[in-house]
């Protein structure tokens, strides 16, 4: 059975980078996309942006100037650096397993969340 | 606003059926997948691709498409069905991800 472990800071100061490590356990992460995904409170869920195995990437428009997403496979892990962060980027942030098909895609294993709160 | 649009709220009576829609130009094109998503927990895939079930769900949810609309459809609802639902395809211009904004669904 496929594990993410999100793993970072819960609290942040604004113009601080987020950074978040999520460990892959249970599969190799040799295969499929790596996505993060934030939920700030009371609201939905958002997409940031994925790494593949290989290292290619995929952002959210509205956030690409300030995402990086890198893979680590010699530790079946993946990460998320979000850098001048406010008030806004407050959330929970969820790492998940993502599948992308001819035409469709789906997230099929996610982590329990981690609340990152901005606050000085 | 979401590229995804959703109704913020859906009611159903306990053991009937109930429709989940979502909306977007890009469903013509790609399949949406849906989460079932409940209190302080992580999102739980539901349906993905054409009309895909995980392991371990319930065979009352279907998923369907039609036109710029994806449907989740839970016949028979049961109250553990009480949740918020999510739909996610693709954006406008098909190279990134997007969420629609969530239906809140209340079993009756």
């Amino acid at each position: 059975q496929v594990q993410l472990q999100e793993s970072g800071p819960g609290l942040v100061k604004p113009s601080e980078t987020l950074s978040l490590t999520c460990i892959v356990s249970g599969g190799s992460i040799s295969s499929y996309y790596w996505s993060w995904i934030r939920q700030p409170p009371g609201k939905g869920l958002e997409w940031i942006g994925y790494v593949s195995y290989s290292g290619s990437v995929n952002y959210d428009p509205s956030l690409k100037s300030r995402v990086t997403i890198l893979v680590d496979t010699s530790k079946n892990q993946f990460s998320l650096k979000l850098s001048s962060v406010t008030a806004a980027d407050t959330a929970v942030y969820y790492c998940a397993r993502g599948e992308a098909l001819r035409h469709s895609d789906y997230f099929d294993y996610w982590g329990q969340g981690n609340l990152v709160t901005v606050s000085s | 606003s979401s590229e995804l649009t959703q109704d913020p709220a859906v009611s159903v009576a306990l053991g009937q059926t109930v429709r989940i829609t979502c909306q977007g130009d890009i469903l013509r094109t790609y399949y949406a997948s849906w989460y079932q998503q409940k209190p302080g927990q992580a999102p739980l895939l539901v349906i993905y691709d054409k009309n895909n079930r995980p392991s371990g769900v319930p065979d009352r949810f279907s998923g369907s498409r039609s036109g710029n609309t994806a449907s989740l459809t839970i016949t028979g609802a049961q109250a553990e069905d009480e949740a918020d639902y999510y739909c996610n395809s693709r954006g406008s211009s098909g190279d990134h991800l997007v969420f629609g904004g969530g239906t809140k669904l209340t079993v009756l």
